[in-house]
């Protein structure tokens, strides 16, 4: 089994539309992360969480929100879906207590018609 | 945040041939590492050298703090080696920034 999952894998939806997304972990890592992809550039961090009741906001916050349910589960939510969240979005697990390297979830594929 | 430079943006080579693939950093660096996405989209860690050298089979990767930058070696490369290569560090804040990628292409 994968160490860290993503639901959905794949989601189409319209403007206006509220969507979450979510990841769930195995590693037992503390710290979470979200990033975005846009076609042809780098990632860029949404919101990252060092554990359950910390939650901080990234480069590129507006427009999304998201809960730390638990140490294993950290979801991302677009409270309004507008195209240019058209994205690759990636879920990213880290312990500080090692090497803090960064590992990835398998990405969900979000098109906002 | 930092930012980060890396080159060049593409890169084809020929199966067998070794490649530098190369990250400048606008200001000192902690966790620096390398990542290599796959054309299926998966991101997978290769190195996290915030200093120093580190090998792992036919990749390698230096890091030069002190001036800023990061090299990743391939050697012999393989088409299995295709896809982008992001190196990404953080100035002390946990913060990653992840440069715009290098596309590499190994043909056959």
């Amino acid at each position: 089994d994968a160490d860290v999952t993503q639901t959905p894998r794949n989601r189409i939806t319209k403007t206006g539309k509220r969507i979450m997304l979510e990841c769930s972990q195995t590693k037992g890592h503390d710290r979470m992360y979200w990033y975005r992809q846009d076609p042809g550039l780098g990632l860029q961090l949404i919101y990252y969480s060092f554990d359950v009741k910390d939650i901080n906001k990234g480069e590129i916050s507006d427009g999304y929100s998201v809960s730390r349910q638990a140490q294993a589960k950290f979801s991302l939510s677009l409270e309004s879906a507008i195209p240019n969240q058209t994205a690759l979005y990636f879920c990213a697990t880290s312990d500080p207590a090692g090497e803090d390297t960064q590992y990835f979830g398998p990405g969900t594929r979000l098109t906002v018609l | 945040g930092i930012q980060v430079e890396q080159s060049p943006p593409d890169l084809i080579l020929q199966e067998g041939a070794n490649s530098t693939l190369r990250c400048n950093f606008s200001d000192s660096v902690n966790n620096l590492q390398w990542f290599h996405q796959n054309p299926w989209g998966q991101l997978i860690n290769l190195f996290y050298i915030p200093s120093g050298t580190k090998q792992n089979g036919r990749l390698s990767a230096t890091t030069v703090a002190t001036e800023r930058y990061s090299l990743l070696y391939i050697s012999s490369s393989q088409t299995t080696d295709s896809g982008v290569y992001f190196c990404a560090g953080d100035s002390n804040d946990y913060k990653l920034s992840f440069g715009a990628g290098t596309t590499v292409t190994v043909r056959a």
